[in-house]
């Protein structure tokens, strides 16, 4: 069974501009989290998707918004972006079996220049 | 609010002896708690988890330990491998918030 998948990988974009990163789940996962990940912070969640509904929010601002597709596949985006939006950004997928065990993506290293 | 702590930013093993990674948290409404691996460029990997009905839970070489009262929970691994070398972040979440909280991560260092 294929992972969790992320694109881009990397990106590059300067203030102001927006972008959107794509995610993948695992085959029959219908839940998609993200998270937000910079140096000397944890993970930290941005917002959780379930059938095209988000389900709970982080505490980021409306600058951050996501949505989810019906083949369970997620998008977020990032509008007006500012240099502290420089980070690693994660997507994880959970369920089938397991419903609470959430499984990784490779992430995409955003820099905001 | 720091819901989830991992006090030790950093900790050194020589090889072939048991690490042991700890994870403080303050919620009382957390009752599943997992563990993961990193590399770095890599997403973190999913290596072990428990709910809180178990106060104990093994895999391989890793064991997770889950104290409710005092609202704490180990990673120990045994024996500890160089490829062990990475950081680790513990993570909780509360049944029906679907959100889970994360640690700031521990780096491990197996020294061979």
């Amino acid at each position: 069974k294929a992972g969790v998948t992320q694109t881009p990988r990397y990106l590059i974009k300067t203030r102001g501009q927006q972008v959107t990163l794509s995610c993948s789940p695992i085959s029959g996962h219908r839940s998609v989290s993200w998270y937000q990940q910079t140096p000397g912070q944890g993970l930290q969640f941005l917002f959780e998707y379930f059938s095209e509904t988000q389900r709970n929010k982080g505490n980021f601002p409306g600058r951050f918004s996501g949505r989810q597709f019906s083949n369970s596949r997620s998008e977020m985006n990032v509008s007006t972006l500012e240099l502290g939006d420089s980070a690693l950004y994660l997507c994880a997928s959970s369920g089938g079996i397991d419903q609470e065990t959430q499984y990784f993506g490779p992430g995409t290293r955003l820099l905001v220049l | 609010d720091q819901q989830v702590k991992q006090n030790s930013p950093s900790l050194s093993v020589q090889e072939g002896r048991i690490s042991i990674l700890n994870c403080d948290y303050t919620n009382s409404m957390f009752d599943y708690f997992l563990w993961y691996k990193k590399y770095p460029a890599e997403g973190p990997t999913f290596l072990i988890s428990i709910s809180s009905i178990k106060d104990k839970n093994e895999d391989g070489r890793f064991t997770v330990f889950l104290n409710k009262s005092a609202k704490h929970l180990s990673l120990h691994i045994v024996p500890s491998q160089p490829g062990d070398s990475a950081v680790y972040f513990c993570a909780a979440s509360a049944s029906g918030t679907y959100k889970y909280i994360f640690g700031t991560g521990t780096r491990l260092k197996v020294l061979a």
